[in-house]
């Protein structure tokens, strides 16, 4: 099974803040990685597929960029809704991977 | 605007088997995955397995051999012989071919428990 790791577990960051968030998969995956956005309660929302096209509706401060086994989410300019935790996805397959999450707190 | 409703139950013996539906309102059109994803309290999201538009089925290595998910409508999971290991907040999804998981049911907590 492909692993994701995700770094760093914990971010602390100031709102206006640009923030950087990296996935690195065991084997190579292409392009076929995708990034949600989880608050406490609710369901992952996606915001990034295909290492880097934005999904709609998604605020064009988060970007993401990589491809084979290195990738980051980039938040250009952190916003109070933004405090979250973020989890990378591979679906490069027949099997799926999720990494175990990046929370973003206030600093 | 594209729903999924989950429902089943939020409490499951040990050993037995625990049964999600999902029924995908609002929206149609086919190309799409359909996937089971949880997350036990406090921690990460796993993915269980998913269903393609064609009806291929694929699972978690973890969970293979316990797990079945079924096409159609409704949606559904079934995870048999459940442990106190798989309690957690279970999630439908729906996905396309290159994208991925972009409607999300609203979750079901499943509590494994005598």
């Amino acid at each position: 099974d492909i692993q994701l790791t995700q770094s760093p577990s914990t971010l602390s960051a100031s709102v206006g803040d640009s923030v950087t968030i990296t996935c690195r998969a065991s084997q190579n995956v292409g392009n076929w990685l995708a990034w949600f956005q989880q608050m406490p309660g609710n369901a992952p929302k996606l915001l990034i597929y295909k290492s880097s096209s934005l999904e709609s509706g998604v605020p064009s401060r988060f970007s993401g960029s990589g491809s084979g086994t290195d990738f980051t989410l980039t938040i250009s300019s952190l916003q109070p809704d933004d405090f979250a935790t973020y989890y990378c996805q591979q679906y490069s397959g027949s099997s799926e991977t999720f990494g175990q999450g990046t929370k973003v707190e206030m600093k | 605007q594209l729903q999924l409703l989950q429902s089943g139950p939020g409490l499951v013996k040990p050993s037995e088997t625990l049964s999600l539906s999902c029924t995908v309102s609002g929206g149609g059109g086919s190309g799409f995955y359909g996937g089971w994803i949880r997350q036990p309290p406090g921690k990460g999201l796993e993915w269980i397995g998913s269903m393609s538009y064609t009806g291929e089925t694929y699972y978690s290595s973890s969970l293979k051999g316990r797990v079945t998910i079924s096409g159609g409508a409704p949606f559904s999971l079934r995870l048999t012989s459940v442990t106190a290991a798989d309690t957690g907040i279970y999630y439908c999804a729906r996905r396309t071919v290159t994208g991925s998981y972009f409607s999300w049911g609203q979750g079901t907590l499943v509590i494994v428990s005598s």
